[in-house]
């Protein structure tokens, strides 16, 4: 099992629809969960980060942890061509000194 | 504040050649890094230092070598370019830590022919 894995997508939603993507980890120790946006040749972006158990929302981001199942996901509501990109899910692992990154999940939203 | 700084953007070498790449940060950050990005593989570890002064090797480190100058500056040496470190490289820096996050570079462009 990868250590942070994600599905590579392409997840492909019309626009004004809600994205979810979905990253699940194999630490039960990590405490601090990240997201990141990355236009096509561009560096990946921070965008949402989630310490606790639930949801946590950010404007039209919401991200959701469940420790207990070892997941974490982000939706996206009234998705918007701008938000297409590949999201990567990334995970502090080995006693919190470094984040490890899931391959990314392309989302292509269509006008 | 220009946050995390890579030079140079783009470079092609030719197999054998050595290069370092160069990253500097001005937000008085403890920890810096390298990754790789590849296809289909994601951001995968290099190297990291995690306080001035500290290396230690990430996931990849073979056929690189780093060195933590200073508190703002941590460099990336290919010492003979192999095909396979074809590549996007990006530097990030972060507080401390894993369970901060980064800011990342605008990342190189590596290709070696």
């Amino acid at each position: 099992q990868k250590e942070v894995e994600q599905n590579s997508g392409p997840l492909s939603v019309p626009e004004g629809a809600i994205a979810s993507l979905n990253c699940t980890y194999s630490d039960r120790g990590s405490q601090s969960f990240f997201w990141y946006r990355q236009y096509s040749g561009k560096s990946p972006e921070l965008i949402m980060f989630i310490y606790s158990n639930g949801d946590k929302e950010d404007g039209r981001f919401t991200a959701q942890l469940n420790k207990a199942s070892q997941y974490v996901s982000l939706l996206i509501r009234d998705s918007q061509p701008s938000d297409s990109a590949t999201y990567l899910c990334a995970v502090p692992l080995e006693y919190g000194n470094k984040l490890v990154f899931g391959a990314g999940t392309i989302l292509r939203v269509k006008s | 504040n220009a946050g995390v700084t890579q030079t140079p953007k783009f470079q092609v070498l030719k197999t054998g050649q050595s290069m370092t790449l160069q990253c500097a940060q001005d937000m008085n950050h403890n920890s810096m890094y390298w990754y790789r990005q590849d296809p289909g593989m994601g951001l995968r570890l290099i190297y990291y230092s995690a306080s001035e002064g500290t290396t230690d090797k990430g996931e990849v480190p073979n056929g690189y070598n780093v060195s933590r100058l200073n508190k703002r500056e941590f460099s990336l040496r290919l010492e003979s370019a192999a095909p396979s470190q074809t590549s996007v490289y990006f530097c990030a820096s972060n507080l401390q830590g894993g369970n901060y996050g980064y800011t990342f570079g605008s990342g190189t462009r590596l290709t070696v022919v």
